[in-house]
């Protein structure tokens, strides 16, 4: 079955690179996506990846697909105490399909 | 504004009472989506519905129902509350391309004692 592994927590300091990390099972999975959830609110779709692509950059945050490794890293640019959140990973084998979520990624960026 | 909203944000019930968590969507959706959100487990997906007139079990449907009202709302009830149900219940929708992924609601904090 599919499954989402991420680490549980990054702390980083404020202007520093972060990048949270992704791994998933389902080699047919064609869609993955990265979700930001701030305290006491839903969760916001921050960027997405078709299976086809190996890296896609939007403004400060940069995606990057090793298919081979079935990984997934999420890279923030310049990281600012705003991105401070959980950040979740989510995969799905087609656009009908429904998703399947990572345990989320604690990042702490410090001043 | 466009979106999804959820209805109530917070509820506090006894062991055994029920309720229904509301959810509509007006962004022309077609699929609906109720997860549950507990520390450490991250999101698990208790009810799906496809489209208008479907409904489907995801992984944790034990002790709840729903229904798919028209294609703007999708209702969670809990029949009979227990204090396992304590969580944070999300909503979601989505066009069922797979491009923009889905639209989450606020969320409702519901507290089981």
């Amino acid at each position: 079955g599919e499954d989402v592994e991420q680490s549980l927590f990054l702390s980083v300091r404020e202007g520093d690179s972060s990048v949270i990390n992704c791994t998933y099972t389902d080699s047919s999975s064609t869609y993955l996506y990265w979700y930001k959830q701030e305290p006491g609110a839903g969760l916001q779709l921050l960027t997405y990846i078709f299976s086809n692509m190996d890296m896609k950059q939007d403004q400060r945050l940069t995606v990057l697909l090793n298919k081979k490794d079935k990984h997934l890293s999420l890279r923030i640019a310049d990281t600012q105490t705003g991105d401070s959140a959980i950040y979740f990973c989510a995969e799905s084998l087609s656009g009908y399909s429904t998703l399947t979520f990572g345990k989320g990624t604690m990042l702490l960026v410090s001043p | 504004n466009a979106g999804v909203t959820q209805t109530p944000k917070f509820q506090v019930l006894k062991t055994g009472q029920s309720m229904t968590l509301q959810c509509a969507q007006d962004m022309n959706h077609n699929s609906m989506y109720w997860y549950r959100q507990d520390p450490g487990m991250g999101l698990r997906l208790i009810y799906y519905s496809a489209s208008e007139g479907t409904t489907d079990k995801g992984e944790v449907p034990n002790g709840y129902n729903v229904s798919r009202l028209n294609k703007r709302e999708f209702s969670l009830r809990l029949e009979s509350a227990a204090p396992s149900q304590t969580s944070v219940y999300f909503c979601a929708s989505t066009t069922g391309t797979g491009r923009y992924g889905y639209t989450f609601g606020s969320g409702t904090r519901l507290t089981v004692v």
